[in-house]
């Protein structure tokens, strides 16, 4: 029972355009998002989280959008860079579950120059 | 301040065997969650430990076992190991009380032949 999922497994996008990462979740029990930057042979990094009280929380060139009724967020990188290149993965945590993080499968972005 | 550390970085064992993976969280950091990822999987929670004592468990047999000591860090243990074991093993620590943003080490990743 995949709880989150992130549909597209890869994602190509010209440097300095707009990325969009998709993600949709099941479980209405979920109350705070987050998305990780994963390069090869590293860690996850996190990059952005969002309550589920908002509908939006930007940092720098990354916002995160929360759609509740739809069960859908999504992660908008702009401008591009090819150094935005990575598996991104989108995480949710619900409440009173601790340290417990659900990962979609992730997607990989390539900005190309 | 030093990020999460794992070791060993690597291992090769063979089927049957088990094998003990080792995770030490950032300075001040109680709370340490393992996971699992995997190709067809993508990241799997495994469990958490918070001062010494696991507070939450993710869908795995009881082949996979860990511990956190009293100086927080934590490890992981997999007896009968089997080749579906072969993954990369990330071990993860955040902030007291236990915060929603995890801290990712570089991970184990872990061959079984």
């Amino acid at each position: 029972d995949q709880q989150v999922k992130q549909n597209s497994p890869s994602l190509s996008v010209q440097e300095g355009r707009i990325s969009i990462l998709n993600c949709d979740y099941t479980n209405s029990m979920f109350d705070y998002f987050l998305w990780y930057k994963k390069y090869p042979a590293e860690g996850p990094t996190f990059l952005i989280s969002i309550s589920s009280i908002k509908d939006k929380n930007e940092d720098g060139r990354f916002t995160v959008f929360l759609n509740k009724s739809a069960k859908h967020l999504s992660l908008h990188i702009v401008p591009s860079q090819p150094g935005d290149s990575a598996v991104y993965f989108c995480a949710a945590n619900g409440y009173n579950q601790g340290g417990k993080l659900i990962f979609g499968q992730g997607t990989e972005l390539s900005v190309k120059p | 301040k030093a990020g999460v550390t794992q070791t060993p970085r690597y291992l090769i064992k063979t089927r049957g065997q088990q094998v003990t993976l080792s995770c030490s969280p950032i300075s001040g950091h109680r709370s340490v969650s393992w996971y699992q990822q995997t190709p067809g999987q993508g990241l799997q929670f495994l469990f958490e430990y918070f001062s010494e004592t696991q507070r939450n468990k993710g869908n795995f047999p009881g082949r996979f076992s860990g511990r956190q000591f009293s100086n927080s860090r934590s490890e992981m243990n997999v007896s009968t190991l089997e080749l579906g074991d072969s993954a990369l093993y990330l071990c993860a620590s955040s902030l007291p009380p236990p915060s929603d943003e995890q801290f990712f080490g570089p991970g184990t990743r872990l061959t079984v032949l």
